[in-house]
């Protein structure tokens, strides 16, 4: 089955403790983007993939690192998490950007305290 | 960079109802997406549609591109499309997704 998952699913962790939220796809999709889901302010891209080594900041790229080493994961490291990381989290992965359509993760509800 | 913007905010219907959502776009693009997002927070896709109009089931969308904007026609509703409806655009430079700022609907039964 064609998929996007991400892992964890919940997390709740403390200020400052380094975590990773794993994505990976069984598409060969060239694209992956990470998203963040706030109340009031929608989803807004944090990075984005355009291929393997090739990664670019989204619009909230602050306090977020990604490595893109194989095609089909795309980790998001939070290296010192703080309170206003709390959010939901989305992955998601097309062929290319263009002209072909998104496939989004379940999403990862995370809670800094 | 790109701004989306849709109408209305928020929406509710009696089951059964008709409804229109609306999305604007300040550029031109190169894709569209509608996505449903659920109750459980899951992003499902509905259309890939930069241009022209499609139809699934109850659902339609028309994306006019030269004008900028795109609906969504929701017929006959049912309580399961609760939850938020968002389109999704990408930048003419082919890299980044921008999403508007959603509507949400609550179909009563």
């Amino acid at each position: 089955e064609a998929q996007v998952t991400q892992n964890p699913r919940y997390l709740i962790t403390v200020t400052g403790k380094k975590l990773t939220v794993t994505c990976s796809q069984n598409m060969n999709h060239e694209y992956m983007s990470w998203y963040r889901q706030d109340p009031g302010l929608g989803l807004r891209q944090i990075y984005y993939s355009m291929n393997v080594e090739v990664t670019d900041k989204g619009d909230v790229p602050e306090g977020y690192k990604v490595s893109r080493k194989e095609k089909r994961n795309f980790p998001l490291i939070l290296e010192s998490p703080s309170p206003n990381q709390t959010s939901l989290y989305f992955c998601a992965s097309s062929l290319r950007v263009v002209s072909y359509e998104q496939y989004f993760g379940p999403g990862t509800r995370l809670t800094v305290t | 960079g790109i701004q989306v913007e849709q109408s209305p905010p928020d929406l509710i219907l009696q089951e059964g109802a008709n409804s229109t959502l609306r999305c604007n776009f300040s550029d031109s693009v190169n894709n569209l997406q509608w996505f449903h997002q659920n109750p459980w927070g899951q992003l499902i896709n509905l259309f890939y549609i930069p241009s022209g109009t499609k139809q699934n089931g109850r659902l339609s969308a028309t994306t006019v591109a030269t004008e900028r904007y795109s609906l969504l026609y929701i017929s006959s509703s049912q309580t399961t499309d609760s939850g938020v409806y968002f389109c999704a655009v990408v930048n003419n430079a082919g890299n980044m997704l921008t999403f508007g700022g959603g509507t949400r609907l609550m179909v009563k039964p």
